[in-house]
């Protein structure tokens, strides 16, 4: 069984700073890793993906994060935080096989909230 | 198309009331999931169905609840005899399971289930 480990529940950064969420993930199979961000009272709206290819992976509003195998990481980072920015994000995994095959069920980390400071 | 819709946004239940709540995923999805998030945890998987067939259930899914696609569009989530343990964030999500390939997988904006 998968699981994600989001480590720490709270990062507050200044505006204009690099933001760093970490994630690592755990997989006996080859996984896909995904990134979403939620504000209050909204549903889960996705930044980014990894399926296969290419490691490291850009998303929208500027997140980029980097799968490393050696590190089973997918942290996401932002060159320059903006007021915006604050929410909750979440990394999740699935499963490759499960996922375009049986079932598509992603497995969620408790999150992090990212506060941006003026 | 106005992507997955859930209603009611919020639900506020006496313990041991029955509730309902409604997921109309994007026309063309013909996967549909139900997930739950508490409060300061993520969301964790429920159960999926592919077009109106049921195909996985979660151990966290007890008997009180029970989920149908009938017709393998809008699903229902129901939860009988409600705990305040229920009270959570319901999210619902659909996409599009075509070939080796599975596409828009996306959410809806959750009910809000409070049990008093």
């Amino acid at each position: 069984a998968q699981s994600v480990t989001q480590l720490g529940s709270h990062v507050s950064v200044s505006e204009g700073a690099l933001v760093l969420l970490r994630c690592n993930y755990s997989s006996s199979v080859p996984p896909y890793l995904f990134w979403y961000v939620q504000y209050p009272n909204q549903g889960l709206q996705l930044l980014l993906k990894y399926t296969t290819g290419a490691t490291l992976v850009k998303g929208i509003n500027g997140f980029e994060a980097e799968f490393k195998k050696s590190e089973t990481s997918f942290h996401l980072t932002k060159p320059s935080a903006h007021m915006s920015d604050a929410a909750e994000y979440f990394c999740a995994v699935s499963e490759a096989g499960d996922f375009t095959g049986a079932n598509s069920k992603l497995t969620f980390g408790k999150g992090i909230t990212l506060s941006v400071r003026p | 198309d106005t992507g997955v819709s859930q209603n009611p946004r919020h639900k506020i239940t006496k313990r041991g009331q029955n509730v309902t709540f409604r997921c109309d995923p994007i026309s063309e999805h013909n996967r549909l999931y139900w997930y739950r998030q508490t409060l300061g945890q993520g969301p964790e998987f429920l159960t999926y169905f592919q077009n109106e067939a049921q195909l996985e259930k979660s151990r966290l899914l007890s008997d009180r609840f029970s989920a149908e696609r009938p017709k393998g569009s809008f699903s229902t989530l129901e939860i009988q005899r409600t705990e305040q343990g229920d009270s959570a964030m319901y999210l619902c999500a659909s996409s599009l399971k075509l070939g080796q390939g599975v596409y828009g997988y996306t959410f809806g904006s959750g009910t809000r289930l409070t049990v008093v």
